[in-house]
């Protein structure tokens, strides 16, 4: 069964702290995906990647950061933790490049900063 | 530019009734896909549909069937004799290609209840 793993489902973290969320997926996807999900704003794309090392902004970056040493697992930095950040963060992946492909999703991460 | 609305927030529904999710969406590509996800309570997305902008066919799966409509940018899904595992929050997507890939942009999600 193909996956995407996220490491942790709940975090509680206090503010100015630095926070890691990582991202594994077993598909061997080219494309990896970071969302943030809010109650009445959907789902917003914070970064996203396309290839090992690459990463593009998506809609919300400010106050994030992402890495992609390897194809398989993508993080999320935020590097001063603020209450504004509290939040459901996603992780999805897909692949090649072609509008029909399918995002696998991870279980989410809830984190709740203090 | 890319946007997709879907104007119902939540909905309730007793069961065994039939239920329709609206999404309407605005795109300049002339060919696109359009999805839809659930987000059962445990949180994560699951894929339920993918339709081609060429194919303007209803899809029925089941208790699922989706109505697509180009001349009015509408992707609407309907469950019918709706059960309690339905209740949920559903998305509708649209992907489009920038930056190297194809991003996707996501409706604000209804919320389905479904009552026993």
């Amino acid at each position: 069964d193909v996956k995407v793993t996220q490491s942790s489902r709940y975090l509680v973290k206090r503010t100015g702290e630095k926070v890691f969320l990582e991202c594994v997926q077993d598909m061997d996807h080219e494309n990896m995906f970071w969302y943030r999900q809010d109650p009445g704003l959907g789902l917003r794309l914070i970064y996203f990647s396309y290839d090992v090392k690459m990463k593009e902004k998506g809609d919300i970056p400010e106050g994030y950061s992402v890495s992609r040493e390897k194809k398989e697992r993508f993080s999320l930095i935020l590097e001063s933790a603020s209450t504004n950040q509290t939040s459901m963060y996603l992780c999805a992946s897909s692949s090649g490049v072609f509008g029909a492909n399918v995002l696998t999703f991870g279980a989410g991460s809830r984190l709740t900063v203090l | 530019a890319q946007k997709v609305t879907q104007a119902q927030t939540e909905i309730s529904v007793v069961e065994k009734e039939d239920v329709t999710l609206d999404c309407v969406y605005e795109t300049r590509d002339t060919t696109y896909y359009l999805f839809w996800y659930k987000q059962p309570p445990s949180g994560e997305l699951v894929f339920l549909i993918r339709r081609n902008s060429f194919d303007e066919q209803n899809e029925i799966s089941g208790r699922y069937s989706w109505n697509f409509q180009k001349s009015t940018s509408s992707f609407n899904f309907t469950i019918t004799a709706s059960q309690v595992v339905d209740s949920a929050v559903y998305f509708c997507a649209l992907p489009f290609f920038t930056s190297g890939t194809y991003k996707y942009i996501f409706g604000t999600g209804t919320r389905l209840k479904v009552l026993a």
